[in-house]
């Protein structure tokens, strides 16, 4: 998962899979969103899930928050070969709202 | 349609020159970011603001200016540029009220040599 290691994480599936990747952050948040870079791109958001929920959807998207373990997931079902992409958790950072801190990424190659 | 529009696309400067990447948005947001990425990791805040005027310090500031004269426009100043600043940068958008809508532009690609 992101964040409790710093390095980037690469996952391989076939077109069809389902797929889960987590995060777990360090600091207090009251928000996690999700984002997806594509190969020179900029990172998109996908899906922003808050500490009063534990479970977000969007399409074929699912994030799940828990906050006791300062953890969230993002799955997606049927996954497609346009899924490829690195994808991104992020929470907001100290007082200042607005700034996000990204963990490293998880790189998903998604074989047709 | 809003977006978050990046100039140059690619940039390669000389070390100790002067590098301005700039930034428009046409979201009407009030808060804007510069990021940069580097080869396998996230991206880490170097500045941001608030509004027109305003500028504050992110995470990893030294050896960077901004300047935001407008609410379209942000600008991230290398007055002196090095080699450990060559990275991908990238400018971002966001609500302030909602802190839920950030838009991202396609990045600059900064190669200092």
């Amino acid at each position: 998962s992101q964040w409790g290691e710093e390095n980037l994480q690469a996952l391989s599936i076939q077109e069809g899979e389902d797929v889960t990747m987590n995060c777990s952050y360090k600091t207090y948040t009251t928000v996690v969103q999700w984002y997806r870079q594509k190969s020179g791109k900029g990172p998109a958001q996908l899906i922003l899930i808050r500490s009063n929920e534990r479970e977000k959807r969007s399409g074929r998207l699912r994030a799940t928050l828990d906050t006791s373990s300062q953890s969230s997931s993002l799955s997606i079902t049927g996954t497609l070969a346009t899924d490829t992409a690195v994808y991104f958790c992020a929470t907001h950072r100290g007082s200042a709202l607005g700034r996000l801190h990204f963990g490293a990424g998880t790189q998903l190659i998604v074989i047709p | 349609e809003a977006a978050v529009t990046q100039s140059p696309r690619n940039k390669v400067a000389v070390t100790g020159g002067k590098v301005t990447l700039s930034c428009n948005q046409t979201n009407n947001h009030n808060n804007m970011y510069w990021y940069r990425q580097d080869t396998g990791h996230g991206l880490r805040l170097i500045h941001y603001s608030y509004g027109a005027g305003s500028t504050e310090k992110g995470d990893i500031p030294d050896g960077y200016k901004a300047s935001r004269p407008s609410q379209e426009n942000f600008s991230l100043i290398l007055e002196l540029a090095t080699p450990s600043q060559t990275s991908v940068y990238f400018c971002a958008s966001g609500d302030a009220q909602t802190n839920s809508d950030y838009t991202f532009g396609s990045g600059t690609r900064l190669l200092v040599i």
